[in-house]
This record gives structure tokens, C-alpha cells and sequence, in this order.
């Protein structure tokens, strides 16, 4: 049991391209979540996953958002036609055991 | 809308003096609490939890304390080290909320030696 691993760590992107980002969760977690962090802010909540399935999603989660878990394990969230206003730390967590947090990814969008 | 937020958003401590790190919550439906530390460029690191039917749970250094009366949620971190320097925040979920937690903005805590 490694912790929850994300990849890449940091993502510099043109705006209008697309990014992807991957979340590796503890293994046998069945619940993994994304949020995304602003500077001085507290994480938001984006998408939750039970499984394969997504059941939850915020309204901050616009149409050119989209996360998936495929097989019930790693997750993947893409940001199409990316905005500097996409520019955050993208934070995944899993649970039981305390919602643990990978270390994010840092998207910078220029 | 309701929210969880901190009372002071920057702590200045000095070193291996007591640390008490306030939030109130306005969720009454909230029944498990969170509190994480942030290390700059870094996810958030579980801390210590608190479920509603406690007031009070201890860990190596820090103690939670929950008055559900008042809504209000406390860090206390005895003999505050350099390394705590941190920003701490404080989360809260419920069970019918699959797990989803809801932040405050934190609170920058400096130890000074």
C-alpha cells in the first residue's frame, strides 16, 4: 500500500487543449473522489466514485469535464478545450480509512 | 448555503507552545469530522477524525474537541514544532453524502522559534 498516487504532478497547458489526469487509489478502495484546490482555498468537491460507478457530480463539473474509473480502480479525470480559469490543483482522494489524498496535480493553463 | 469555516486564517506560534486551531461548522446534518494539515505543494494529510457521537478524541500531539451544541470544531496541538507549520483545515461530511467532504479556506499556522 503505496497512498493514493497521481500523475503527472504538474501539467503547464495552452488554453483551448486538452489534459488528462491520472489517480491510482489505495488498493482495494472502493470509493475515490476528485477536487480541486484553488490558491488559499480549501478543496472542492468535483465527482465521486463508488466502484466503477460515478455517482455524484458537482455543478462545478462543467460538460467539458469528464472522469472515469473503468475498472473500479485508477481514475481518470480530462479537461477539454481547457481556460486559465481551469488553472488549480487537482486533488484525488480514496477511502475507508480516512479519505487519504494523493499529492495532486498542478495544472497551470496559459 | 451552509459551510465550514475558520475563525483565524493565519496562526503565529512559537515553538514548543500549545497550538488551538478553531471552526465552525453550520451543517447540522455533518456527523464526521476532518482535520487535515497542507504542506505547500502537497495533498492534504489526514490529521486526526472525530465522528458526532464524541466530544473529545486524542492522537500522538493533537486532540480534536466537537461541541455540536454550538457547531464549532477545535485542533489543539501540544508542544507546536517547527515542522507543523503548515495550512490546517478542518472538513466535515455525513453519512446520507457519500463521503463527499465540504473544506473551509484553512488557517496558515507559523511557528516561530
Amino acid at each position: 500500500d503505496t497512498g493514493v498516487s497521481q500523475d503527472p504532478r504538474h501539467k503547464i497547458t495552452k488554453r483551448g487543449q486538452n489534459v488528462t489526469f491520472r489517480c491510482d487509489p489505495i488498493s482495494e478502495h472502493n470509493r475515490l473522489y476528485w477536487y480541486r484546490q484553488t490558491l488559499g482555498q480549501g478543496p472542492e468537491f468535483l465527482t465521486y466514485f463508488q466502484n466503477e460507478a460515478q455517482l455524484e457530480k458537482s455543478r462545478l463539473l462543467s460538460d467539458r469535464f469528464s472522469a472515469e474509473r473503468p475498472k473500479g480502480s485508477f481514475s481518470t479525470l480530462e479537461i477539454q478545450r481547457t481556460e486559465q480559469g481551469d488553472s488549480a490543483m487537482y486533488l484525488c482522494a480514496s477511502s475507508p480509512q480516512g479519505y487519504t489524498f494523493g499529492s495532486g496535480t498542478r495544472l497551470t493553463v496559459v | 448555503g451552509e459551510s465550514v469555516g475558520l475563525h483565524l486564517p493565519t496562526l503565529s506560534v512559537q515553538e514548543g507552545d500549545n497550538s488551538i486551531i478553531n471552526c465552525a461548522y453550520s451543517n447540522s446534518a455533518s456527523d464526521y469530522f476532518i482535520w487535515y494539515k497542507q504542506e505547500s505543494g502537497k495533498g492534504p494529510q489526514f490529521i486526526i477524525d472525530i465522528r458526532s457521537n464524541m466530544d473529545k478524541r486524542q492522537g500522538q500531539r493533537v486532540t480534536v474537541l466537537l461541541n455540536k451544541t454550538v457547531k464549532h470544531l477545535s485542533l489543539q496541538i501540544a508542544a507546536t514544532q517547527p515542522g507543523d507549520s503548515a495550512v490546517y483545515f478542518c472538513a466535515e461530511t455525513s453519512t446520507d453524502s457519500w463521503g463527499k467532504l465540504q473544506f473551509g479556506a484553512g488557517t496558515q499556522v507559523v511557528v516561530t522559534p
